[in-house]
């Protein structure tokens, strides 16, 4: 397997314009997740899914974020629009969602997308 | 509000010698708790984990040891190697049987100099 895949791995924009980054989870993996890595908050969870359907969005931080998982094998996380303070790494993760005592529980993280909004 | 806390940003370590990572968490919920490895533009990579039931998890030259009545968890790599230069991230999951909606820690950059 290829692993957690996102595109794309760096992105520079300008203040107010929509950015859109792309996930393509584990094959099997029911459970995706998006993260944002700042050096203030750490890795912080933004929204995550189970079988394609949003379970918890309390991490997005504004309306301006949207999630989405048309199918199971892709996801979106879109910023409109985009502000300076939006700049940091932007993680997808998937797992099979499967007890954490089993151990499988582990999440697997793709390269993360490198936003910097300017 | 940070629940998990990891309050070494940096540290420095010489080859061959126990590194000591820190961490500590403020929900007396959490029953599961991770670590996780990151190289410089790699993702996260899972390392260690711990369950609350336990006090110590071994694997190799990676240890985690809980203290639950101090909420303190840390991560000692004996021999330190120049390869575990990265940045450690501390991760805490109070969802057990379920997806791991895991709470993470700021990070330490450990640094393994010759």
């Amino acid at each position: 397997d290829a692993g957690v895949i996102q595109s794309p791995r760096h992105e520079v924009t300008e203040m107010g314009q929509e950015v859109t980054l792309r996930c393509k989870p584990i094959s099997g993996h029911d459970y995706l997740f998006w993260y944002r890595q700042t050096m203030m908050r750490g890795l912080e969870l933004l929204i995550y899914f189970n079988n394609n359907v949003p379970i918890d969005d309390s991490g997005m931080p504004e309306d301006r974020f949207s999630a989405k998982m048309p199918n199971a094998s892709f996801s979106t996380l879109k910023i409109q629009p985009s502000e300076p303070r939006d700049s940091a790494v932007y993680f997808c993760a998937s797992s099979t969602g499967q007890g954490l005592f089993s151990g499988a529980n582990v999440l697997t993280f793709g390269a993360g997308s490198r936003l910097t909004v300017l | 509000d940070q629940q998990v806390k990891q309050n070494s940003p940096s540290l420095s370590v010489q080859e061959g010698r126990i590194s000591i990572l820190n961490c500590d968490y403020t929900n007396s919920m959490f029953d599961y708790f991770l670590w996780y490895k990151k190289y410089p533009a790699e993702g996260p990579t899972f390392l260690i984990s711990i369950s609350s039931i336990k006090d110590k998890n071994e694997d190799g030259r990676f240890t985690v040891f809980l203290n639950k009545s101090a909420k303190h968890l840390s991560l000692h790599i004996v021999p330190s190697q120049p390869g575990d230069s990265a940045v450690y991230f501390c991760a805490a999951s109070d969802e057990t049987g379920t997806a791991s909606k895991l709470t993470f820690g700021t990070g330490t950059r450990l640094q393994v100099t010759l």
